[in-house]
């Protein structure tokens, strides 16, 4: 089993859908959680760590369940801007990513 | 906000050759960088975690004598990737924690990248 793993998507979604995705770790020493996002070709960028309490950003969402060992990431109001890969980052002693799930938003 | 900036990157070689990548934090010091490769349509996967004045600590699988790593000064780290094959072709980038001495928080930035390809 992967240590983290992710839908590798493509989700295809209008503009203004909402879109969540999971990401489930196999951890449970896991410490610290993270939604990066990357670009075709481009280094991933922090989008939001996630806490236990859940947290917001303005239409983003992040929600971490250690029963289940999973986080998401809820996206509301879709942009085109928002087509891009996203990542699941779980920290013990060291980071570690899922494949990421793409997502493309159509006009 | 912190800058890690990362250089060549493109850099296209004759098999055979050892190729150099430089990962420099502006504005922050590192003790700690780490370098992952990145396949096409793959994750990024851990290679090794640069840690500065000592040796590398590298993933299983990872060929120490192939990717060598030094990091000599808080702000720079090296990936030499030698005798370079096709094979070896991929995107690899370097990230570097700005992290809070106080409250051992920070945020983890990466490098551009550097996309290596072995003729």
């Amino acid at each position: 089993r992967k240590e983290v793993e992710q839908d590798p998507g493509p989700f295809n979604v209008p503009e203004g859908a909402t879109v969540a995705f999971n990401c489930t770790y196999s951890n449970s020493a896991s410490q610290s959680f993270f939604w990066y996002r990357q670009d075709c070709r481009k280094e991933p960028k922090l989008l939001m760590s996630v806490y236990s309490s859940g947290n917001e950003d303005g239409r983003f969402t992040a929600q971490l369940n250690r029963a289940s060992q999973y986080i998401s990431l809820l996206i509301r109001d879709s942009k085109l801007s928002d087509s891009a890969t996203y990542l699941c980052v779980v920290s013990t002693d060291k980071l570690i990513f899922g494949t990421g799930t793409r997502l493309q938003v159509f006009p | 906000g912190a800058v890690v900036s990362q250089h060549p990157s493109w850099v296209i070689c004759k098999s055979g050759t050892s190729v150099k990548i430089e990962c420099r934090s502006l504005d922050f010091q590192a003790t700690t960088m780490f370098w992952y490769r990145q396949f096409p349509k793959q994750s990024l996967m851990l290679m090794a975690t640069s840690n500065e004045g000592s040796k590398a600590t590298y993933e299983q699988g990872v060929e120490k004598d192939k990717f060598l790593i030094n990091h000599a000064s808080l702000t720079l780290s090296t990936l030499t990737v030698t005798s370079a094959h096709p094979e070896d072709s991929s995107f690899y980038i370097c990230s570097a924690w700005d992290r809070d001495g106080l409250t051992n928080t920070g945020e983890l930035f990466f490098g551009e990248g550097s996309r290596l390809t072995v003729l």
